[in-house]
């Protein structure tokens, strides 16, 4: 079975500084992986996904993840914290089965103080 | 990017009463359809995946009778609440996968209170 560990619930950073956003899975099969986030009272927006080609990953709004198998990790980075980056960010693995199903992580949510 | 969308953003219901919630692929053709439900300040939980044309496959645990999922088209999901309870309120998102995607495209989400 597959499962997805968010390591802290709450992680706050100052403007400018790194966000790290920690995520490690478990999987049977080779993983697709992906970062989601959440703004209050919306919807998920996809950051990024990891699909077994580059192991570094690019996203949108200058995020990126690398894909460490060997660490089972899909760690979330980005160099400089912007207060519009607060938000709810989930990890999340695809089983491959044919229908795409995602499980979650438990989410991290990212605080950025001036 | 996919875009989806749902309807209502907001809905305030009576207990007894069934709601309806729709999903919509809005720019492309949606093989497969996923339902969430998050709680507060909680991760989503998956109740329910459906195909077009044929019955959703649901979540253990959750009914089937309560929450009926109908995918009649390509483009189009809908949740029906069935009589609903007080905590049957939640946040309920949906989510579409397209053909020969492997990305999941999720709507702006459905607030349901029950009174």
């Amino acid at each position: 079975a597959q499962s997805v560990t968010q390591l802290g619930s709450h992680v706050s950073v100052s403007e400018g500084a790194l966000v790290l956003l920690r995520c490690n899975y478990s999987s049977s099969v080779p993983p697709y992986l992906f970062w989601y986030v959440q703004y209050p009272n919306q919807g998920l927006q996809l950051l990024l996904k990891y699909t077994s080609a580059a192991t570094l990953v690019k996203g949108i709004n200058g995020f990126e993840a690398e894909f460490k198998k060997s660490e089972t990790s899909f760690h979330l980075t980005k160099p400089s914290a912007h207060m519009s980056d607060a938000a709810e960010y989930f990890c999340a693995v695809s089983d491959r089965d044919g229908y795409n199903k995602l499980i979650f992580g438990a989410g991290t949510r990212l605080a950025v103080h001036p | 990017g996919a875009v989806v969308s749902q309807h209502p953003s907001r809905v305030i219901c009576k207990s007894g009463t069934s709601v309806k919630i729709e999903c919509r692929s809005l720019d492309f053709q949606a093989t497969t359809m996923f339902w969430y439900r998050q709680f507060p300040k909680k991760s989503l939980m998956l109740m329910a995946t459906s195909n077009e044309g044929s019955k959703a496959t649901y979540e253990q645990g959750v009914e089937k009778d309560k929450f009926l999922i109908n995918h009649a088209s390509l483009t189009l999901s809908t949740l029906t609440v069935t009589s609903a309870h007080p905590e049957d309120s939640s946040f309920y998102i949906c989510s579409a996968i397209g053909k020969n995607t492997d990305t999941q495209y999720f709507g702006p989400g459905t607030r349901l209170t029950v009174l």
